[in-house]
Parts: C-alpha cells; structure tokens; sequence
C-alpha cells in the first residue's frame, strides 16, 4: 500500500506571494492533518479534514487555510507569504477522525520564502 | 492549551544501553499517546501507540504510560548508533511536543 504522498517536495516562493500545497492520504484514510515544523517552534498543528469537513483548527492566521476533496486529498493554501512562513510542511493521514487513530506522515514540503 | 512537554536534550547513552525518552501532558483527559521517530531532514516516523495504562513492548521499544501521574515514557533496549534521532510524543494524534534528541555513540 502506497504511503502519504505530498507534492511538491521543495517550493521556493518571494514575500507577498501564495503557495498550495498538496497531500494524498494513504488508500482508504479519510482524516488528513497538517503541520508546520520549525526548528524554533516545533510541530505546529494547522488544521485536520475529514470527509471535506475541517474538525479541528490550530492557533494559525487566516492567511493559512485548507481544503478536502471528494477522494480525500487535500490541499493547503498559504496566501501573502512572509518570511516566517519558510518551514517544512507535513501532512499525515488516519483511518478516522477519532484522536485514536494512528496517524502516518508524509515526506513534507520544504518551503522557503525569500 | 493542551501541552506535551519533552526534554529537548541531547540524551546521550552508550550503543547496548538502555535509552528512556520522557513525555508529560496537561489534559488528564487524554486517551491516546504515540511516539515518533525523526531523522534528521525527514519526515515523524510512528513507532508506537499506547492507549491503556501499563507497558507495551515492541521488538526493543518498550512504551509505559501512566494517565494518573500524565506521563508517557518511551525505553529503547540494546540501543544503537542508529537509533539517533530526534523522539516526538504525542498525545490525542494532533498534540505533539517538541522532541527530545538521542544520541546513541558506539
């Protein structure tokens, strides 16, 4: 079975502009998240979909928001870039949306803002 | 705020020593506990999920979970060179804290 794929693997983008970010969970898992790890800061929780719903929702700006489609894949958006914003992007997948579920991550998106 | 706090380290132990990775967390009402494994420039990597209080074992990991002390322990047996990374817990799947770093030298 096919692991989490995230495209693209690396982005570089300058301030101001946007950027999407795009996930496929493995087969058969409905429930994607995502987060933003910095050195500084960690695994930051972004968002988590399930079947096309955002259940839950961390401390980010509006400037970041998501979407889940149909098949389950996912997207991320982040408009008006800044420079803070440079980090690697992880989504994971789980079979539900139940805090249980072990969750699997993909290879993550590089993304630097210059 | 739900809150998982690790010890960043660097924990230093020998290769063949035992290595103890240690998790605490604020909602005493959390059910599910995970441990990752980070290489560095790579993506979380799951090695166990424990769910009831006690001891899970798996191959040389051993996870222990205690819900009314809310802490979360992680023990890796015979431990190798290539087990140096960086340890992630987390609690309820979306909680994560901010790793603590092993260094295993031969």
């Amino acid at each position: 079975k096919a692991g989490v794929t995230q495209t693209p693997r690396y982005l570089i983008k300058t301030r101001g502009q946007q950027v999407t970010l795009s996930c496929s969970p493995i087969s058969g898992h409905r429930s994607v998240s995502w987060y933003q790890q910095t050195p500084g800061q960690g695994l930051q929780f972004l968002f988590e979909y399930f079947s096309e719903t955002q259940r839950n929702k961390g401390n980010f700006p509006g400037r970041f928001s998501g979407r889940q489609f149909s098949n389950s894949r996912s997207e991320m958006n982040v408009s008006t870039l800044e420079l803070g914003d440079s980090a690697l992007y992880l989504c994971a997948s789980s079979l539900g949306a139940s805090g249980g579920d072990e969750q699997f991550f993909g290879p993550g998106t590089r993304l630097t803002v210059l | 705020q739900k809150e998982v706090e690790q010890n960043s380290g660097p924990l230093s132990v020998p290769e063949g020593a035992i290595a103890s990775l240690n998790c605490t967390y604020s909602d005493r009402g959390s059910q599910s506990f995970f441990w990752y494994r980070q290489y560095s420039g790579k993506s979380p990597e799951l090695i166990m999920s424990i769910y009831s209080n006690g001891d899970k074992e798996d191959g040389r990991f051993t996870a222990q979970l205690n819900k009314a002390s809310q802490y979360v322990s992680l023990l890796i047996r015979d431990s190798q060179p290539s087990d140096s990374a960086t340890y992630l817990c987390a609690v309820a799947k979306l909680i994560f804290g901010t790793g603590t770093r092993l260094q295993v030298f031969p």
